[in-house]
């Protein structure tokens, strides 16, 4: 069974170009989650959804839009992204809403979209 | 501040040698809980074990044992008899109950392991 699928896996853009990358989560977790991971650095993460609704946003540039319709779909959003957007974007889904503030549920990864900006 | 240290950037083995994986952790908080995650080359990240800071029990997975150490603020990762499949990134990481009102994830910088055959 494959918990969290993302697409696409692999992404060529340009820096003018707009694309969406797709996040859908088949455990029924309430929280979504994406985090960006480049070549020597720690996992980042950039956004948190919990049912539905943002819940964190660290200081991500503009760029990236995060969009959450339902608790089982996570997109991103792209546009006029820079060279140094490239990177594996990973997807992760944890069950708690974090409906207390505190959550510390095991969170399942998806695949990752491996996005190159050229 | 919390933080996660994975001091093996490397390790290179061969073939049904033991390895071991080290992780120290720094958190204030007394309730928090540790990870560990696979990388392979695939991109996916494995969840491989989840641990509560009042469990220190050691635990063996089949070939894999984690050793829990609260004085040391370690959680390490042992892999025994290692397999060309056991190839990967792996990852340790902290998660503070009381370090957000979100479910934060910290990261080690994570260990490339490479098993020859």
């Amino acid at each position: 069974e494959t918990g969290v699928t993302q697409t696409p896996r692999h992404l060529v853009m340009g820096m003018t170009n707009k694309k969406s990358l797709k996040c859908e989560q088949h455990l029924g977790h309430n929280a979504m989650y994406w985090y960006k991971q480049s070549a020597k650095k720690p996992l980042e993460l950039m956004f948190v959804y919990s049912l539905e609704e943002r819940v964190e946003n660290n200081s991500v540039p503009s760029r990236f839009s995060p969009e959450c319709p339902n608790s089982s779909h996570l997109f991103l959003h792209l546009h006029t992204l820079q060279p140094e957007d490239s990177a594996l974007y990973l997807c992760a889904s944890s069950q708690g809403s974090g409906a207390s503030g505190v959550n510390t549920d095991t969170q399942y990864f998806g695949p990752g979209t491996r996005l190159t900006v050229l | 501040a919390q933080k996660v240290t994975q001091a093996q950037t490397e390790i290179s083995v061969v073939e049904k040698e033991d390895v071991t994986l080290d992780c120290v952790y720094e958190t204030r908080d007394t309730t928090y809980y540790l990870f560990w995650y696979k990388q392979p080359p695939s991109g996916e990240l494995v969840f491989l074990i989840r641990r509560n800071s009042f469990d220190e029990q050691n635990e063996i997975s089949g070939r894999y044992s984690w050793n829990f150490q609260k004085s040391t603020s370690s959680f390490n990762f042992t892999i025994t008899a290692s397999q060309v499949v056991d190839s990967a990134v792996y990852f340790c990481a902290l998660s503070s109950v009381y370090g957000g009102a979100t479910n934060k994830l910290i990261f080690g910088t994570g260990t490339l392991l490479a098993v020859q055959p």
